[in-house]
């Protein structure tokens, strides 16, 4: 199994703000995957992030808006650019495990946007 | 479009079986998975179904019906601690999952 861990936990931010979080994976993974969350919500898939190509984004979600680095085999980030209340939300990552049925999420980055 | 449904709600009481149930419309995924999600925490993964079939799991079981567009799982001998959120995903060449709406289990004493 794969632990993740993701910077940071949670964070307040202004309207027209942008932050980014950064999520670290103990093993070395193919793919890692972005979801968003809103309390009592299911998990949107946002994009997949893979090492040396350009992330896959899901429809309603584009580059501009949600821009993703994956320098490494171990090492993804997400930012959430121009932000508004919209988008006050629970952003996790994942990876899969080796075989690709499985996936690991990290705990979570709780993001308010006032 | 991707469309997982599953029951918003479900109380049971500790000791019984509960069944939450997962109806898609959707084909081509590789296989059915069920993540537990507890309050504030992170999903984890519980059970996966790539055939048609029972997976068991110690107290919990897995279903999947593809003919039938239909997936559950059940779980035994309820606890208290398996009060949480229960969700169903489908898994598309492993590198695209989605997710159903998500069950909310209670489980009472």
């Amino acid at each position: 199994s794969a632990v993740i861990s993701q910077k940071p936990s949670r964070d307040i931010c202004q309207r027209g703000t942008s932050l980014t979080i950064q999520c670290q994976v103990d093993s070395q993974v193919t793919m890692m995957f972005w979801y968003r969350q809103q309390p009592g919500q299911s998990l949107t898939l946002i994009a997949t992030a893979n090492q040396g190509s350009e992330a896959t984004y899901e429809s309603g979600f584009v580059i501009d808006k949600f821009p993703i680095s994956r320098p490494n085999l171990t090492f993804s980030t997400l930012t959430v650019s121009n932000m508004s209340p919209e988008d006050s939300s629970i952003y996790l990552c994942s990876s899969t495990s080796g075989r690709g049925e499985t996936q690991y999420f990290g705990p979570g980055t709780r993001l308010l946007v006032l | 479009g991707q469309s997982l449904e599953q029951p918003s709600e479900v109380t049971a009481v500790e000791g019984a079986i509960v069944q939450i149930n997962c109806t898609y419309q959707t084909s081509g995924f590789y296989g059915l998975s069920w993540y537990q999600q507890h309050d504030g925490g992170a999903p984890t993964f519980l059970s996966y179904n790539a055939l048609d079939g029972l997976e068991e799991t110690g107290r919990f079981s897995s279903f999947l019906s593809r003919s039938d567009s239909y997936g559950y799982l059940l779980l035994q001998e309820l606890q208290m601690k398996d009060s949480a959120s229960y969700f169903c995903a489908v898994g598309y060449n492993f590198n695209k999952f989605y997710f159903g709406s998500g069950t909310k289990l209670n489980v009472k004493p």
